[in-house]
């Protein structure tokens, strides 16, 4: 069973404007999350990550929120680019080394 | 460094082949990971590696899958026989040690099993 969930499969939005990729997971000993950028051919890369003892984290046009009580996390870019245009995959970490990733959310961003 | 090193960057067999795909981990690091990419499924761990000691490997599909990692510079995930719902991108990833978070993906390998 899926313990990290992207329900939203595609977004598209308007270069300058904001996007938000949304996530829900379900296991609450998860106490780290990142989010991962894929261009195609390429292998995932780490794009921004927060605690479980913090509910933002911000770094330049990219910011995450942690939502504990509802098990919801988000990624906010903005102002959106052209090249921002990818794959976002959502993961959790608890005790181990492993991640769980989410099925991730194609963005695309209309010049 | 050259970041994760897999090959071959695609393989292309036919059903009942055994398959073997490569994985070079980032200097120092200490933890491997495999992961198959699937639309259904997105990102699943097959296996991963601590101080090449495989740790958990019950996301391993069937006995078809194996994995080894015979030093810290190299590790195999072999399938045999291969069948075509083993098709998908294969990708390998380092972590540095049990304090970090960040791992670190290899381009991936797209494995087509006809």
């Amino acid at each position: 069973d899926q313990q990290v969930k992207q329900n939203s499969p595609s977004l598209s939005v308007q270069e300058g404007r904001i996007s938000i990729l949304n996530c829900d997971y379900t296991n609450s000993m998860f106490d780290y999350f990142l989010w991962y950028k894929k261009y195609p051919a390429e292998g995932p890369t780490f794009l921004i990550s927060i605690s479980s003892i913090k509910d933002k984290n911000e770094d330049g046009r990219f910011t995450v929120f942690l939502n504990k009580s509802a098990k919801h996390l988000s990624l906010h870019i903005v102002p959106s680019q052209p090249g921002d245009s990818a794959v976002y995959f959502c993961a959790a970490k608890g005790g181990a080394n492993n991640l769980f990733f989410g099925t991730g959310t194609r963005l695309t961003v209309i010049p | 460094d050259a970041g994760v090193i897999q090959s071959p960057r695609h393989e292309v067999t036919e059903m009942g082949q055994e398959v073997t795909l490569r994985c070079k981990p980032i200097s120092g690091h200490n933890s491997l990971f495999w992961y198959r990419q699937t639309m259904m499924r997105g990102l699943e761990l097959l296996i991963y590696f601590n101080n090449n000691v495989p740790i958990d490997d019950s996301g391993m599909p069937e006995d078809r899958f194996s994995a080894k990692m015979p030093n810290a510079s190299f590790s195999t995930l072999k399938i045999q026989p291969s069948e075509p719902r083993d098709s998908a991108v294969y990708f390998c990833a380092s972590l540095a040690g049990t304090i970090y978070n960040e791992q670190f993906f290899g381009p991936g390998t797209r494995l087509t099993v006809l």
